[in-house]
């Protein structure tokens, strides 16, 4: 049983490229959450999605990030017109399928970590 | 609004000896509380969580954790550091009304000296 597969597992990017990271949760997982990993600053949570609907973005900047969660094919989270400050590790990690609740544990990928030259 | 305070970001224990890394939270519910551990590029790795029950909670490789209402607090701790577990740590909580989103602490670092 595979468990959360994130790649690449590393990128590079020149400034104003985009960014494709890609996560596919645990079998029996539909539920996806995207995290970022910045020196000093711990995990910030970014997005959280089920097939085909995003269920909170608060944590996503306003411009250039989005993502998707379809109903074929992994998640995906998108960055565009990379810049330097968006260098950093990017987690994905999902949680059992079925009615949420706040007791589920969240299995991480080992991470994509993107560099913007 | 949720959050978690790790107020130490190094932890430095000679091999052998007990170890804590301290947590503190605040939620407007009830807390679940986690912690988690990340090796050098590698992803996060459950250690232990407290949803209910028994105020110590045991989890993986000898680890326990102690929730405390009073003082908001989930210290990790352990009997005897290996080595083996320098690594970074991670609190986690959420609270239980409803959804939402896993909030991490900074992480504190354990260095575990031989």
């Amino acid at each position: 049983n595979a468990g959360v597969m994130q790649n690449p597992r590393h990128l590079v990017r020149r400034r104003g490229q985009e960014a494709r990271l890609r996560c596919s949760p645990m079998k029996g997982h539909s539920h996806v959450y995207w995290y970022r990993q910045l020196p000093e600053e711990g995990l910030k949570f970014m997005v959280y999605l089920q097939k085909e609907n995003i269920i909170d973005e608060s944590g996503m900047p306003k411009e250039r990030f989005s993502a998707e969660f379809p109903k074929e094919g992994p998640s995906i989270l998108r960055i565009q017109q990379v810049v330097r400050g968006d260098s950093a590790a990017y987690f994905c990690a999902s949680s059992p399928s079925g009615t949420f609740s706040g007791a589920n544990v969240l299995t991480f990928g080992a991470g994509s970590r993107l560099t913007v030259l | 609004a949720q959050s978690v305070a790790q107020p130490e970001d190094q932890v430095n224990v000679a091999e052998g000896n007990p170890l804590t890394v301290k947590c503190t939270y605040s939620v407007s519910g009830n807390p679940y509380l986690f912690w988690y551990v990340q090796y050098p590029n590698r992803g996060l790795q459950f250690l232990l969580k407290y949803i209910t029950g028994d105020n110590l909670v045991k989890g993986s490789y000898g680890f326990e954790a102690e929730f405390n209402k009073s003082q908001t607090s989930f210290h990790l701790k352990k009997p005897s550091a290996l080595v083996s577990d320098s690594a970074l740590y991670f609190c986690a909580v959420r609270d239980d009304s409803g959804y939402s989103t896993l909030t991490f602490g900074k992480g504190t670092m354990l260095l575990v000296s031989p």
